[in-house]
C-alpha cells in the first residue's frame, strides 16, 4: 500500500526567507501523481502544486516549487520569500495510477504546521 | 467563479441522531469526492462519484454512512445513528476530467465540522 510521510510536525521560518517542507512516499507504482495542499485554520484545503512521476522538470507555481527526487522517493515543497499569510498546515498527497483501480482517491500525509515569524 | 461549497459549516449533534451534509461542487465539475479528517491527521478518502454514479467507496464508509449525487450536481452525505467516533471534519472535493482520472486536480470545499456529544 502507498504511504506518505511528513516528518516535520511543525516548522518555523522568518518572514521573507525560504523554507523546505519534507515529504517522502512509498509506492511500488511507476506512474503516480504528487500534490501539495495548504490548509489554513479556516479548514479549506487549497491546492498549491502538482508533480507527475514522469515529469522531467520540477514543478513550479509562483513562490512554490517542488523538489522532486524520484530515486529517493521524495517530493519536498519549497516556499520562497515566506509571507505571514503562509502560516498554515501543509499536506503532501499522492494519487496512484489508473491501473491500481484506486486512482481517484488521494492519500495524504499527516501534515506540517508552518509558522511564519514577523 | 465560485468554489466548492459545503453546508453546514458546523454541526453539533447528540449520539444516535442522524445528520446530513451537503456539497455543491464547482459548476461543470463531473467528479466529486468525500473525505474525512480527524484532528492532527490528513484527510482520508471516503467515496467518489463520477456524475451521478458512485464508483468507489472506502472501507471507512460503514453501513451507517450513505452518499448520493442524484442529478450529478450536488451531493449529500448522511450519517445514521451517529457515534462519538464520527466527530471529524468532512471535506468535499470536485474535479473535472474526461476518461480515466489522470492529473485532474481536486479542489476542496471548506468542510463541515461534526461534533457528536
Amino acid at each position: 500500500a502507498q504511504k506518505i510521510t511528513q516528518t516535520q510536525p511543525g516548522m518555523f521560518v522568518q518572514e521573507k526567507e525560504a523554507v523546505t517542507l519534507d515529504c517522502t512516499y512509498d509506492t511500488s507504482d511507476q506512474s503516480y501523481g504528487l500534490f501539495w495542499y495548504k490548509q489554513p485554520s479556516s479548514g479549506e484545503m487549497i491546492f498549491l502544486i502538482y508533480q507527475g512521476s514522469y515529469d522531467e522538470q520540477n514543478a513550479t507555481e509562483g513562490r512554490y516549487s517542488l523538489n522532486f527526487q524520484k530515486a529517493r522517493k521524495s517530493a519536498n515543497l519549497v516556499i520562497s520569500a515566506s509571507q505571514l499569510g503562509d502560516s498554515a498546515m501543509y499536506f503532501c498527497a499522492m494519487r496512484r495510477p489508473i491501473s491500481s483501480g484506486s486512482a481517484r482517491q488521494l492519500t495524504f500525509g499527516s501534515g506540517t504546521q508552518l509558522t511564519v515569524l514577523p | 467563479d465560485t468554489g466548492v461549497s459545503q453546508d453546514p459549516r458546523h454541526k453539533i449533534t447528540k449520539r444516535g441522531q442522524n445528520v446530513t451534509f451537503r456539497c455543491d461542487p464547482i459548476s461543470e465539475h463531473n467528479r466529486l469526492y468525500w473525505y474525512r479528517q480527524t484532528l492532527g491527521q490528513g484527510p482520508e478518502f471516503l467515496t467518489y462519484f463520477q456524475n451521478e454514479a458512485q464508483l468507489e467507496k472506502s472501507r471507512l464508509l460503514s453501513d451507517r454512512f450513505s452518499a448520493e449525487r442524484p442529478k450529478g450536481s450536488f451531493s449529500t452525505l448522511e450519517i445514521q445513528r451517529t457515534e462519538q467516533g464520527d466527530s471529524a471534519m468532512y471535506l468535499c472535493a470536485s474535479s473535472y476530467g474526461r476518461g480515466p482520472p489522470s492529473t485532474d486536480t481536486q479542489y476542496f470545499g471548506p468542510g463541515t465540522r461534526l461534533t457528536v456529544l
